[in-house]
């Protein structure tokens, strides 16, 4: 099976650094995906990591662990439109293709 | 170059009644996804289609739910005989057939948020 975990919610300040983490166990793993998700929107594609390492893409990076089951989404110079819900989810190797396997989603809250 | 098409977005049924949704996937992509998300839950796998195929319809419930991706036309996601507990957002996704980098990129649609009263 698969199990996804994430923290429920966070809160930073605006114009500061946050660090979203993720862990998982998977039976088949074929990559991990990040998605921002405003109230009442669909799920937005962040990034894609299948290999160690840091994955950059402006203001938002992204760290896989295979080893260790982790990944976390690094969120820079954060701004109030960046509050919204982080998904973190896992690509399922056991079926061609593979579905996703979302977390629960960590809720961020951006201050002034 | 458009993205994955949803209708309808907003749709309200009477219990007991059907719910029709559909999905068009992005151009290129032969894989479609659909899954359901209850207020304040994150999003739960409900079925994996290509073509005239079903894949893995392991989150389906096993009753009054059906899906389908026939070789022309959307993705339907049909619901019958619904109650107030499907009501939710439904979203599609859809991915390309090859693999590779881009392959591995699954891309969501707007979401059709069905109300049943």
């Amino acid at each position: 099976g698969q199990n996804i975990d994430q923290p429920t919610e966070m809160t930073a300040t605006e114009g500061a650094i946050v660090q979203i983490n993720c862990t998982y166990q998977t039976s088949g793993f074929n990559g991990l995906f990040w998605y921002q998700q405003h109230a009442g929107e669909a799920p937005t594609f962040l990034s894609y990591n299948v290999l160690d390492g840091l994955e950059e893409k402006g203001r938002f990076s992204s760290f896989l662990s295979r080893s260790k089951g982790y990944s976390y989404l690094l969120l820079k110079e954060l701004q109030m439109k960046d509050s919204a819900s982080y998904l973190c989810a896992v690509r399922d190797l056991q079926n061609q293709g593979g579905k996703l396997i979302f977390g629960q989603g960590t809720e961020l809250s951006v201050k002034p | 170059n458009a993205g994955v098409m949803q209708n309808p977005r907003h749709l309200v049924r009477r219990r007991g009644q059907e719910a029709r949704l559909r999905c068009s996937p992005m151009k290129g992509h032969s894989h479609v996804y659909w899954y359901r998300q209850l207020p304040e839950e994150g999003l739960k796998f409900m079925v994996y289609l290509q073509k005239e195929n079903i894949i893995d319809e392991s989150g389906m419930p096993k009753e009054r739910f059906s899906a389908e991706f026939p070789k022309e036309g959307p993705s339907i996601l049909r619901i019958q005989q619904v109650v107030r507990g499907d009501s939710a957002a439904y979203f599609c996704a859809s991915s390309p057939t090859t693999g590779g980098s881009s392959g591995n990129t699954i891309y969501f649609g707007e979401g059709s948020w069905l109300t049943v009263v």
